[in-house]
């Protein structure tokens, strides 16, 4: 069966500092894989997904980017954090370009 | 840029009540989805419909979607605290998906 892993689930970081999540799935190959940000009790913002290794698409210019090294592996990435930055981060996938998005459990930033 | 409405933005009711929430799109759905979160976890596939006017049941759960495909409904039937959660709809446009801002659902025992 298919799994979805985030880590951490939970990070305080101060302003200016980098950031580094990760996301890997297992259990199938090629998938469709996607990076959400969610404001408290709020609803999903795309940020990034990709079709493949190396092939990333932005959907909100921000100081955040996505890298996908190898095909189940999705990172996103900061190199100064900014006080808005703060949210619930949530990697997801999928098959193809039509049906159900698995979500990981999620990691909570905290931008101090 | 399609945007999609859900309301009410918060509901809280106790158990055994009915309640019905909404979602409305600014265009037509491509295949709409409802999700239900629960807090520090990601969201759920509920239900996929594609077909306006179509109605599918889940349990205690009954969603519409509108003959013009542009607004769908949740319909709960004796809400139990288990239902407790965000509810997002969404619209699934080939590799993008965009979320509505969700009803946050309260059932009180």
């Amino acid at each position: 069966s298919q799994t979805i892993h985030q880590w951490p689930a939970t990070l305080v970081q101060p302003v200016g500092s980098p950031l580094s999540l990760e996301c890997t799935v297992e259990g199938t190959s090629n998938p469709n894989l996607y990076w959400y940000r969610q404001a408290a009790g709020r609803g999903l913002q795309l940020l990034f997904y990709s079709v493949g290794i190396g092939q990333i698409s932005s959907e909100v210019p921000q100081n955040l980017s996505a890298s996908r090294p190898q095909d189940r592996q999705f990172i996103l990435s900061s190199k100064k954090l900014l006080l808005s930055d703060s949210g619930f981060y949530l990697c997801a996938w999928r098959n193809g370009l039509a049906g159900e998005l698995f979500f990981g459990e999620g990691s909570r930033l905290t931008v101090l | 840029t399609q945007l999609l409405e859900q309301s009410p933005q918060f509901l809280s009711i106790q158990e055994g009540e009915n309640l019905t929430v909404y979602c409305n799109s600014s265009s037509v759905f491509s295949s709409l989805q409802w999700y239900r979160q629960e807090p520090g976890e990601g969201p759920v596939l509920l239900v996929t419909v594609v077909t306006g006017g179509e109605v599918k049941k889940l349990k205690r759960l009954t969603f519409q979607f509108g003959d013009a495909r542009k607004d769908s409904s949740l319909h709960i039937t004796a809400a139990q605290p288990g239902d407790t959660g965000l509810y997002l709809c969404a619209d699934d446009y080939g590799q993008n998906f965009v979320f509505g801002p969700g009803t946050r659902l309260s059932v009180l025992p």
